[in-house]
């Protein structure tokens, strides 16, 4: 069965330092991994995705995240916080060939950068 | 939010009333989902389309139902809303692209509902 952990509900971070929101997967085949980010009262946008290729992939606003099949993790990093990156994150994972209704999102990190 | 809206955005009813919330989407992508959103939970999907009168259960099916007469428009009717099914609801829409595999999802801007 598929599943996406996120450990962390609250991330908290000062601006101008690095930030790392974790999270971890399990699925039977190879995975498509999102990210998407909800500001308050709006909907989930998406950042970025691995699909195949470079583990390292880079998306909007720029943040990236590390693709590690060896410890099932996709961790989304940024090198310098804003207080505008303050918001919700999911973490999203689904099988390769599976269907549509096989996306798992994660419970969620709230993200909070203090000035 | 990549051409997608929804409607009502805040809606508040009683427990029993049938509730109707509609998904248009101006991008004429194939593939349209409904999810809730609840504290702890992140978003569970309720129903997916695959095409026009083309759907299918999710998760969180129970009490809720589908349908899609045209590609840009997908409902989801609460037949007789309860108070657990208060909660943000979100349309999500996605594509195939050549590789015959959907993968991101775009979603609007969700809609809250409150069943007293």
């Amino acid at each position: 069965a598929q599943s996406v952990a996120q450990p962390e509900d609250q991330v908290n971070v000062a601006e101008g330092n690095p930030l790392t929101v974790k999270c971890t997967y399990s699925v039977s085949g190879n995975p498509y991994l999102f990210w998407y980010v909800q500001y308050p009262n709006r909907g989930l946008q998406f950042l970025l995705k691995y699909i195949t290729g470079d583990n390292l992939v880079k998306g909007s606003y720029g943040f990236e995240a590390e693709f590690n099949k060896s410890q099932t993790s996709f961790h989304l990093k940024k090198p310098s916080a804003l207080v505008s990156d303050s918001a919700l994150y999911f973490c999203a994972v689904r099988d390769r060939y599976s269907s549509a209704s096989k996306i798992i999102f994660g419970s969620g990190t709230r993200l909070s950068i203090r000035p | 939010d990549a051409g997608i809206t929804q409607s009502p955005r805040h809606k508040v009813t009683e427990t029993g009333t049938p509730v109707t919330l509609r998904c248009h989407q101006t991008e004429n992508h194939r593939y349209m989902y409904w999810y809730r959103q609840d504290p702890g939970h992140g978003l569970r999907l309720i129903h997916y389309s695959y095409g026009v009168k083309d759907t299918d259960k999710g998760e969180v099916s129970d009490g809720y139902s589908v349908s899609r007469s045209k590609t840009e428009d997908f409902l989801l009717t609460l037949e007789s809303a309860t108070s657990s099914q208060t909660s943000v609801y979100f349309c999500a829409i996605s594509e195939t692209p050549p590789s015959g595999i959907q993968d991101t999802q775009y979603f609007g801007p969700g809609t809250r509902l409150t069943v007293l």
